[in-house]
């Protein structure tokens, strides 16, 4: 069975600093691994996405997430945080053959303080 | 490029009464899935069309839950009796589909309060 999981409720960074939002999975066969960002009272936004190529993947607002196979993991990176990314972050999972279902962890909040 | 429309975006109503919610995908997307977000949780499945075909219902809690979507477009949702635990939002998502690898479109979401 699918799974994803956001090990943290909440991510505190200052601004300017390097921040970090971990996932880990678990599904049988290759991953296609996501990362969508979600603001109060609106739907989900898409980041970026791993589907296969290089391990490290560039999304938007300067977002980036490693794919690590060995450790089943896909963490979010951004170099230096803005105020403005303060927000709730899924990671999700599906799996590349089957249903086509795309599973969402629990979600980390980022706050990203001035 | 239009966006996946979702009506209505906010609905209060009493426990044992019913509700119906509307999605219409972005156009050209084969895949539609309907998702409820319990405030603090990750979006969970519900249902999952491909065409007007159901791919996966394995999560819609049948004995109230119902979905429908006529003719491979827009799409319904229905709740009917409304509990107190059905309070979330519902979030309709759509995708190319298919062995696509592409990405879903998510609406903005209907919140509903059941009181």
């Amino acid at each position: 069975a699918q799974s994803v999981a956001q090990p943290e409720d909440q991510v505190n960074v200052a601004e300017g600093n390097p921040l970090t939002v971990k996932c880990t999975y678990s599904v049988s066969g290759n991953p296609y691994l996501f990362w969508y960002v979600q603001y109060p009272n609106r739907g989900l936004q898409f980041l970026l996405k791993y589907i296969t190529g290089d391990n490290l993947v560039k999304g938007s607002y300067g977002f980036e997430a490693e794919f690590n196979k060995s450790q089943t993991s896909f963490h979010l990176k951004k170099p230096s945080a803005l105020v403005s990314d303060s927000a709730l972050y899924f990671c999700a999972v599906r799996a590349a053959s089957g249903t086509y279902k795309y599973i969402f962890g629990t979600g980390t909040r980022l706050k990203v303080l001035a | 490029e239009a966006g996946v429309a979702q009506s209505p975006r906010y609905k209060i109503i009493e426990k044992r009464q019913s509700v119906a919610f509307w999605c219409n995908p972005i156009s050209g997307h084969a895949t539609l899935y309907w998702y409820q977000q319990i405030l603090g949780q990750g979006p969970k499945l519900l249902i999952q069309f491909q065409n007007n075909g159901v791919v996966d219902d394995s999560q819609l809690p049948k004995d109230r839950f119902s979905a429908e979507r006529l003719k491979g477009v827009d799409s319904t949702l229905k709740i009917q009796p409304a509990k107190l635990e059905d309070s979330a939002v519902y979030l309709c998502a759509s995708s190319f589909g298919g062995p696509g690898t592409g990405e879903l479109f998510f609406g903005e979401g209907s919140r509903l309060t059941v009181l």
